[in-house]
């Protein structure tokens, strides 16, 4: 199966934009990058999903290089309500949505 | 808007015993699929359905089954729990598979 690879872990500050990096080098040529994020005890919540180049929401950008081989997750100016786990997503062999291990961000004051 | 509703949020059994968690969602979604996520863990696909009638394997799908004999409905089948099966059960769905997936609250089940 197609896999992706995340940081296990990252710390970050109250204010700060923080970038996390997902590595899918197997991904099909039709299929989506999507972002979760996930709080304890709850399921994952969709952040930000796109094909390539850039996505904005108001929560969230998504930077995509043109080889599509991995994705960038941009938090503007973060705050204490964002420690939480983020996933990267991606159709797996056509139908399969699998998740990766996710990143633990640690937000500090 | 009930979204995707997931039944019992809690329960504990014995080794051998079997019992269905039940996941229900009134989008009119496509695709649905369960996961399970252990302590400390990311999400693993248990099994997943692209349409009624329609049900396919996921990473781990040994001893679960499902069926998906309506659009809202996806019940998952613990056969003859085990206490390696202890874990937290999530249900999703998406209108298109690929799309946005909705999750319900999870389940947590205890095997002893």
């Amino acid at each position: 199966l197609a896999k992706t690879t995340q940081p296990i872990s990252m710390d970050s500050y109250e204010g700060q934009e923080v970038n996390i990096t997902c590595s899918h080098n197997n991904i099909a040529t039709n299929d989506y990058i999507t972002w979760y994020q996930q709080f304890p005890s709850q399921g994952p919540r969709f952040i930000i999903q796109g094909y390539k180049t850039k996505v904005t929401n108001e929560v969230a950008s998504l930077f995509i290089p043109a080889d599509r081989k991995s994705s960038t997750l941009s938090l503007p100016r973060v705050s204490l309500s964002d420690t939480a786990v983020y996933y990267c997503l991606f159709n797996n062999a056509g139908n399969m949505l699998t998740f990766g291990g996710g990143t633990r961000l640690m937000v500090k004051p | 808007n009930a979204g995707v509703t997931q039944t019992p949020k809690f329960q504990v059994l014995k080794t051998g015993q079997s019992m269905t968690l039940q996941c229900a969602q009134d989008m009119n979604h496509e695709y649905m699929s369960w996961y399970r996520q252990d302590p400390g863990m990311g999400l693993r696909l248990i099994h997943y359905s692209v349409g009624a009638g329609i049900t396919d394997q996921g990473e781990v799908p040994n001893g679960y089954n499902v069926s998906r004999s309506t659009t809202e409905d996806f019940p998952l089948r613990l056969l003859s729990a085990a206490p390696s099966q202890t874990s937290v059960y999530f249900c999703a769905s998406s209108r298109p598979q690929g799309g946005e997936l909705f999750f319900g609250e999870g389940s947590r089940l205890t095997v002893l």
